[in-house]
């Protein structure tokens, strides 16, 4: 089946630094990646689509200059949180599809991001 | 949430019973899918049914759809303590992004 990573699977940083999260899709070629943040004890929000080799869609209220992505490649997706606070806290998980208009999202396992 | 509400917020049932989790949504969508969550891991994929559906079987689960109501419902038959988990809906509207409701979590008590 499809599989999807995410590096790293935890990481701890500064208040003020900048944290970069790969999202990989190991055997096959996504076109559409996903962007998720989750808080303790609630649900997936979905942050923003990230199409390649194109400027991502972001979710209302999610701020593109704070949480830049770019997805260079068919196998992979980044997120980056720029000038992390502690309320950036949380679980970021990607998704990706084999093609456009498929039903299949393929989640991968997360990251789970602490500011201090 | 962004899409809808599910309820229970929290279930917790004997081994062996059925659990029913319910899940409403505010818009036309394509299809609604089910997910599981283990606590702080990522999601595995239950079940898909489509607009045009009514019912689903798979193994254990049993999903149905009301699009109508906007609802759905994932029933889990003769649960195990395995089935542990958060539970979550999530709609597709036909551009490909999912929204997911607040979700169901699930103890199943040995």
């Amino acid at each position: 089946g499809a599989v999807v990573s995410q590096h790293p699977s935890r990481v701890i940083c500064k208040s003020g630094t900048s944290v970069k999260i790969e999202c990989r899709s190991l055997d096959f070629q996504a076109t559409t990646m996903f962007w998720y943040r989750q808080f303790p004890k609630q649900s997936l929000m979905l942050m923003a689509t990230s199409n390649e080799g194109s400027k991502a869609t972001y979710e209302q209220g999610v701020e593109k200059d704070k949480f830049l992505i770019n997805h260079a490649s068919l196998t992979l997706s980044t997120l980056t949180v720029t000038s992390a606070h502690p309320e950036d806290s949380s679980f970021y998980i990607c998704s990706a599809t084999l093609t456009s208009g498929s039903y299949e999202q393929y989640f991968g396992p997360g990251t789970r991001l602490t500011v201090t | 949430s962004q899409q809808g509400e599910e309820d229970p917020q929290a279930l917790s049932i004997q081994e062996g019973e059925n659990a029913t989790m319910n899940c409403s949504y505010k818009t036309s969508i394509n299809n609604l899918q089910w997910y599981r969550q283990n606590s702080g891991r990522g999601l595995v994929h239950l079940i898909l049914i489509r607009s045009n559906e009514r019912e689903k079987h798979s193994g254990r689960l049993r999903v149905t759809l009301d699009t109508s109501k906007k609802s759905s419902s994932l029933l889990i038959t003769a649960s195990r303590a395995a089935d542990t988990a958060s539970y979550f809906c999530a709609t597709d509207r036909g551009g490909n992004q999912f929204y997911f409701g607040t979700g169901t979590s699930l103890t199943v008590i040995p």
